[in-house]
């Protein structure tokens, strides 16, 4: 089977830098996804990388290693709005089977 | 606008009760998939679709059966739902798997007692 594992909880300060690691053990490897989830809300796509490398969106940049089975977010200019649990996620097999983490929640402070 | 709309949002509903939860998207999407998010256990998927009458099972689908008739419409049929099936649930819909953006719908609060 899949299982992947991230950090339960995060805190960091406005307009700092902070990183969430993701590790991962899977066959059938496809690619690494992110997605942001407010609370009481509907997660939301945030990134993907099917290459080794970062991808960068913004403020928000991924990146991964498929020889070490290792991703990260990295997300620059912390703002309150981005308070939220984390979500990584590996799509394998045909690319259709989503396996994600179980989150990790990011708490921006003063 | 780009939408994955689900219904009901909110339901309590009895043991053994047969209910279905659907899922509509406006995107012309060919993935669909649903998904169970329950506390410390993140989202785990249910079943997916990746076009009209093919569909798979994901990590949990258990207790759970899915249609894909239209492209628009992907319904979670429990056909007799038990306690353990109380969670929120998550329709998500993608033109292509991994790459596109995922779009989820709102989600719907499942209460069985």
């Amino acid at each position: 089977g899949q299982s992947l594992e991230q950090p339960s909880e995060v805190t960091a300060v406005e307009g700092a830098i902070v990183q969430i690691n993701c590790t991962y053990q899977t066959s059938g490897f496809y690619g690494l996804s992110w997605y942001q989830q407010h609370d009481g809300g509907a997660p939301t796509f945030l990134s993907y990388n099917g290459l080794d490398g970062l991808e960068e969106t913004g403020r928000f940049s991924s990146f991964l290693s498929r020889s070490d089975s290792y991703g990260y977010l990295l997300l620059q200019e912390l703002q309150m709005k981005d308070s939220a649990s984390y979500f990584c996620a590996v799509s394998t097999g045909t690319a259709s089977k989503l396996t994600f983490g179980t989150g990790t929640r990011l708490q921006v402070t003063l | 606008e780009a939408q994955v709309t689900q219904n009901p949002r909110y339901l309590i509903t009895v043991t053994g009760k047969k209910l279905t939860v659907t899922c509509s998207q406006n995107m012309n999407h060919e993935y669909m998939s649903w998904y169970r998010q329950d506390p410390g256990l993140g989202l785990r998927q249910i079943y997916y679709s990746m076009n009209v009458e093919v569909t798979d099972k994901g990590d949990v689908p258990e207790g759970y059966k899915v249609s894909r008739k239209e492209k628009r419409n992907f319904p979670l049929i429990l056909e007799s739902p038990s306690p353990n099936q109380t969670s929120l649930y998550f329709c998500a819909s993608s033109a292509l798997t991994g790459a596109n953006t995922i779009y989820f719908g709102e989600g719907s609060w499942l209460t069985v007692v």
